[in-house]
């Protein structure tokens, strides 16, 4: 069966711009987690979306925002992008947050 | 607050080597962890869980045990290869339901050498 799918999986976008980010979680996954990994921060928790509602957040600022959509696909939204911001990006899926997740391969987004 | 220590890399072996990565962590209650496995330009890959204290995870000669009175979960394998030449990841998740939130380590790189 198909994985988690991430797209696009490169994007450059220029400071103070805003990106939208894709993700396609496995058929009948309803829970899609966000991750960011930089080198120095290493992987850190954005949110995470069941159902179509938000059921945890990570200690991000406003600018990164987040939705699910009824047939689980997600997109997350960083506004007025800031240098720090680049980053590789990860979705993961899973059918409840009881089970495994499985990852995506991620976007990887520079910001100049 | 939960957090995940692993050992510092690089760690680099030769082929048939015996592997071991440390990982401790601290969390209240009785988390579940994970050890997940990174190649170059990929995401990440669940290796193996365990949900329960003596639990042991066990996948493709990689195994772990939850060892709650040391408070780890240390990655073994007999024999590496060149093929596990990767960046592996340990983690845990909360104990209680409605959280898919994962806490990771920093990662530990391996290197096998032919």
């Amino acid at each position: 069966k198909a994985g988690v799918t991430q797209t696009p999986r490169y994007l450059i976008k220029t400071r103070g711009q805003q990106v939208t980010l894709s993700c396609s979680p496995i058929s009948g996954h309803r829970s899609v987690s966000w991750y960011q990994q930089t080198p120095g921060q290493g992987l850190q928790f954005l949110f995470e979306y069941f159902s179509e509602t938000q059921r945890n957040k990570g200690n991000f600022p406003g600018r990164f925002s987040g939705r699910q959509f009824s047939n689980s696909r997600s997109e997350m939204n960083v506004s007025t992008l800031e240098l720090g911001d680049s980053a590789l990006y990860l979705c993961a899926s899973s059918w409840d947050s009881n089970y495994g997740y499985t990852f995506g391969s991620g976007t990887r987004l520079t910001v100049v | 607050g939960d957090s995940v220590t692993q050992m510092e890399g690089p760690v680099t072996l030769s082929e048939e080597a015996f592997l071991t990565i440390n990982c401790t962590y601290t969390a209240t209650g009785y988390p579940s962890l994970f050890w997940y496995v990174q190649y170059p330009g990929e995401g990440l890959q669940l290796l193996l869980k365990a949900t329960k204290a003596d639990d042991k995870g066990s996948n493709k000669g990689f195994e772990a045990t939850y060892r709650k009175e040391t408070t780890s979960f240390h990655l073994e394998k007999g024999s590496v290869q060149v093929s596990d030449s990767a960046v592996y990841f340990c983690a845990l998740r909360k104990g209680s339901s409605n959280t898919g939130k994962l806490i990771f380590g920093q990662g530990t790189t391996l290197q096998v050498k032919p």
